[in-house]
């Protein structure tokens, strides 16, 4: 079956501007992670969705970052006025609505602010 | 707060030799524990988890952990290495008396297994 798609894979952008990365969950999964891998470490929790209710957005960096999920599926995380620290590999993932579910991931937006 | 450190950023092993990479988790009330390995050029996999009963757990390729309460690890094993083994590990807690479905990966521990 289809598996967690993310999109775009790989983006380049000019510092300050924005950008939006789009998440697709496997169909039935009610939760949903966003994680950020920076080069050479390890993945850094940024926010998670679970089913309707209040997202958990400790993870955050900054205000300059947020995230949305639409109809329980599709999710967006916009990071606005980009820093060159941003760069990063962008990992999405979701579970079963189930405490104990691993997670399944999707392949990461590889972002890259010059 | 929930956290996980993996001690070894690399770890060498000889073909068919056992291998370990070390975890060690701090939460304030129960953990569920996981390992997912990273291959190269491909995205993150799931190869096992702890969630109650026996502390030692069976995954995927081969791979076992055991849970040590005493001494808060989940150190992965294999009892014979392989060369396509070589991959990036990652160890993850969660929390679930207070993190809910909050997840914390540890820096990841580069496995190289040499021919």
């Amino acid at each position: 079956g289809a598996g967690v798609s993310q999109s775009p894979s790989n983006k380049v952008t000019e510092k300050g501007k924005d950008v939006e990365l789009r998440c697709d969950p496997i169909s039935g999964h009610t939760a949903l992670y966003w994680y950020r891998q920076s080069l050479g470490q390890g993945l850094e929790f940024l926010i998670y969705f679970q089913g309707n209710s209040a997202p958990d957005k400790s993870g955050l960096p900054s205000d300059r970052f947020s995230a949305e999920r639409t109809g329980g599926s599709v999710s967006t995380l916009t990071i606005q006025r980009t820093q060159q620290e941003d760069s990063a590999v962008y990992l999405c993932a979701s579970s079963l609505d189930v405490t104990g579910y691993e997670q399944y991931f999707g392949p990461g937006t590889r972002l890259t602010v010059t | 707060a929930q956290s996980v450190a993996q001690p070894e950023d690399q770890v060498n092993v000889a073909e068919g030799n056992p291998l370990t990479v070390k975890c060690t988790y701090s939460v304030s009330g129960n953990p569920y524990l996981f390992w997912y390995v990273q291959y190269p050029n491909r995205g993150l996999q799931f190869l096992l988890k702890y969630i109650t009963g026996d502390n030692l757990v069976k995954g995927s390729y081969g791979f076992e952990a055991e849970f040590n309460k005493s001494q808060t690890s989940f150190h992965l094993k294999k009892p014979s290495a392989l060369v396509s083994d070589s991959a990036l590990y990652f160890c993850a807690v969660r929390d679930i008396r207070t993190g809910g479905f909050k997840t914390i990966f540890g820096a990841g521990t580069r496995l190289f297994v040499k021919a």
